[in-house]
């Protein structure tokens, strides 16, 4: 079964600490992102990769930045956490190219991060 | 801007009922439309999809209508269960350019017996 593995599931940290959020896949999809998921607002795309070394801005990057130097691993970091990114974080990936709807994405389970 | 919008914050409907969950979109690019289940501490799953030379699309309780004059879609659940309670968000493409899926707000579903 394919699978989206995001290691942590709820993390609390302060304000102005350095947050990392790991997300694995093991399907070899090309495409991975990084969404927020807030009442209200839905889920909004923070940033997405499309290959090793490779990210682009989603519509809400301030604050995040990304990392990908493995194909099955994507990384969110908050460089110095601030209360309004106390969020509900999900990470996802797609295929390369179109395979239908219902590959279009796959979500990991979702990282619940609170900051103080 | 809000180019996906689902206006009804939260829905109740009673076990054996249809549910009707409903989804405006404002962007006349879109051609492929989905709905994604999210239960509690779970990642939302793929659930049905629509492409827009269709109106209906139909899979076993769920069936999803589009209505491109109107930039309206909506998902039909029929008959409603317990187990459907969840909070539902419909979605967008263009050009079935995946790394542009366009999410709504979200609809939260309530199935009580």
């Amino acid at each position: 079964d394919v699978k989206v593995t995001q290691s942590s599931r709820y993390l609390v940290k302060r304000t102005g600490e350095k947050v990392f959020l790991e997300c694995v896949q093991d399907m070899d999809h090309e495409n991975m992102f990084w969404y927020r998921q807030d009442p209200g607002l839905g889920l909004r795309l923070i940033y997405f990769s499309y290959d090793v070394k490779m990210k682009e801005k989603g519509d809400i990057p301030e604050g995040y930045s990304v990392s990908r130097e493995k194909k099955e691993r994507f990384s969110l970091i908050l460089e110095s956490a601030s209360t309004n990114q106390t969020s509900m974080y999900l990470c996802a990936s797609s295929p390369g190219g179109w395979q239908g709807g219902a590959n279009v994405l796959t979500f990991g389970a979702g990282s619940r991060l609170t900051v103080l | 801007d809000q180019q996906v919008k689902q206006n009804s914050p939260s829905l109740s409907v009673q076990e054996g009922r249809i549910s009707i969950l409903n989804c405006d979109y404002t962007n006349s690019m879109f051609d492929y439309f989905l709905w994604y289940k999210k239960y509690p501490a779970e990642g939302p799953t793929f659930l049905i999809s629509i492409s827009s030379i269709k109106d209906k699309n139909e899979d076993g309780r769920f069936t999803v209508f589009l209505n491109k004059s109107a930039k309206h879609l909506s998902l039909h659940i029929v008959p409603s269960q317990p187990g459907d309670s969840a909070v539902y968000f419909c979605a967008a493409l263009v050009s079935y350019n995946t790394d542009k899926l366009i999410f709504g707000t979200g609809t939260r579903l309530q199935v009580f017996p």
